[in-house]
């Protein structure tokens, strides 16, 4: 049971490079999130995903895209990547249920814009 | 104001103390209560949940729910070297909110 995967664990693009994130989760879980963490911020939440073919934005959603495949994948995507937007990013999922409300995270993706 | 607000750290505390890490929320809405432990390079795990007012303890750990102080907190009794990590205060109302997280260091 591999819980909620990411890849890739560690990326460098130059200013303007394009790339996706992917996350799958193998729990059968509704709900999928993008968080990002930056030192002293916490988490903060990009994009979420109630239900397959469904997704909102989260707190800081700007210059990111995601998309919801299916319900075990959950993409995020940066356009044209900043450097601004150098931090570690973590895929999280929940079950959507009375009385099941723990959010499952992946391990993370490091990005590093330069 | 943050919406989640968390004790300022770093926080450090000898071996076989009690930790106490603290929170505050704004929506007074919210309905479900977390704290995560990270440790360094690594994701959040969740260790304590609390959803109605009071005190709920797990093992070493108790979680403390004032709802009409938006208030949560955690007490780590017995506190180890290996419970040092971020503790992240999470709060759900519409959607999950973190605090900062508060930096424990547990000395030998």
């Amino acid at each position: 049971n591999a819980g909620v995967t990411q890849t890739p664990k560690f990326q460098v693009l130059k200013t303007g490079q394009s790339m996706t994130l992917q996350c799958a989760q193998d729990m059968n879980h509704n709900s999928m999130y993008w968080y990002r963490q930056d030192p002293g911020m916490g988490l903060r939440l990009i994009y979420y995903s109630a239900s397959e073919g469904t997704t909102d934005k989260g707190e800081v959603p700007n210059g990111y895209n995601v998309s919801r495949l299916n319900k075990r994948e959950f993409s995020l995507r940066l356009e044209s990547a900043a450097p601004s937007q150098t931090s570690v990013y973590f895929c999280a999922s929940r079950k959507e249920s009375v009385g099941e409300n723990t959010i499952y995270f992946g391990e993370g993706s490091w990005l590093t814009v330069v | 104001q943050k919406e989640v607000e968390q004790n300022s750290g770093p926080l450090s505390v000898p071996e076989g103390a009690i930790a106490s890490l603290n929170c505050t929320y704004s929506d007074r809405g919210s309905q479900s209560f977390f704290w995560y432990r990270q440790y360094s390079g690594k994701s959040p795990e969740l260790i304590m949940s609390i959803y109605s007012n009071g005190d709920k303890e797990d093992g070493r750990f108790t979680a403390q729910l004032n709802k009409a102080s938006q208030y949560v907190s955690l007490l780590i009794r017995d506190s180890q070297p290996s419970d040092s990590a971020t503790y992240l205060c999470a709060v759900r109302a519409r959607q999950l909110t973190f605090g900062s997280g508060t930096q424990l260091t547990v000395l030998p």
